[in-house]
């Protein structure tokens, strides 16, 4: 099915460092969002973004939708082990006579004590 | 708590038999989506109802079935299962068709 890219795929990083991860995509979409999933758990909302160009904080979270609308960021400042998971964007946009969100590939983010 | 529920949490059953997944939207919210995850995979649109009625379609295979009652849950039918339908399957719902989703806690289906 389709999908959105996200990268990185995976990365590990030591408590305190800050982690940035993309999402891109060949078409537009009117809304992003990011969501955390841990293990077992369903999806949980961290940011939605609604034009482009906004940039919106969560806490230690702050991500972005880009201005050609094909792309969004999530920036984690000063990671802590909680911090674990996968992470998805999601892209909204109305196409084809109707409302589709899309899911990315997910970035697995594992914090190193 | 996001405020969707899903049962069960956990299924286990045999191939080729008939499953029925429940979703409770939040309250109020009108659309609701299914998605299935398999096993360190993404997260995979199935279907949409928005008040009712089918909204749009995803990768569904026609042995999959989903509906939306008028109390607004929503059902998601599985027959003729297989092996590889083993997933963790996602409702979500929104207020409308164009605002964020909220997950529920998924139902784990295992087939043997």
């Amino acid at each position: 099915g389709q999908q959105l890219n996200q990268s990185p795929q995976s990365m590990f990083i030591q408590e305190g460092e800050d982690v940035s991860m993309n999402c891109t995509s060949s078409s537009i979409f009117n809304t992003w969002l990011w969501y955390k999933q841990d293990p077992g758990e369903g999806p949980v909302l961290l940011i939605a973004l609604y034009k482009a160009g906004e940039l919106t904080s969560n806490g230690r979270l702050t991500a972005q939708f880009g201005i050609t609308r094909k792309d969004s960021f999530l920036n984690i400042s000063a990671s802590i082990p909680s911090d674990v998971g996968i992470y998805f964007c999601a892209g909204h946009a109305f196409t084809s006579g109707t409302y589709k969100y899309i899911f990315g590939t997910g970035t697995r983010l594992k914090v190193l004590a | 708590d996001s405020g969707v529920t899903q049962t069960p949490k956990h299924l286990i059953t045999a191939t080729g038999q008939r499953v029925t997944l429940r979703c409770s939207p939040r309250s109020g919210d009108l659309s609701v989506y299914w998605y299935q995850q398999s096993l360190d995979q993404g997260l995979q649109f199935l279907i949409q109802y928005y008040n009712g009625e089918e909204r749009a379609k995803g990768n569904i295979l026609e042995r999959f079935s989903a509906q939306q009652f008028p109390d607004l849950h929503s059902e998601l039918n599985l027959s003729s299962l297989e092996l590889g339908d083993s997933a963790l399957y996602f409702c979500a719902s929104s207020s409308t068709q164009n605002t964020e989703a909220f997950f529920g806690q998924g139902t784990r289906l295992t087939v043997v």
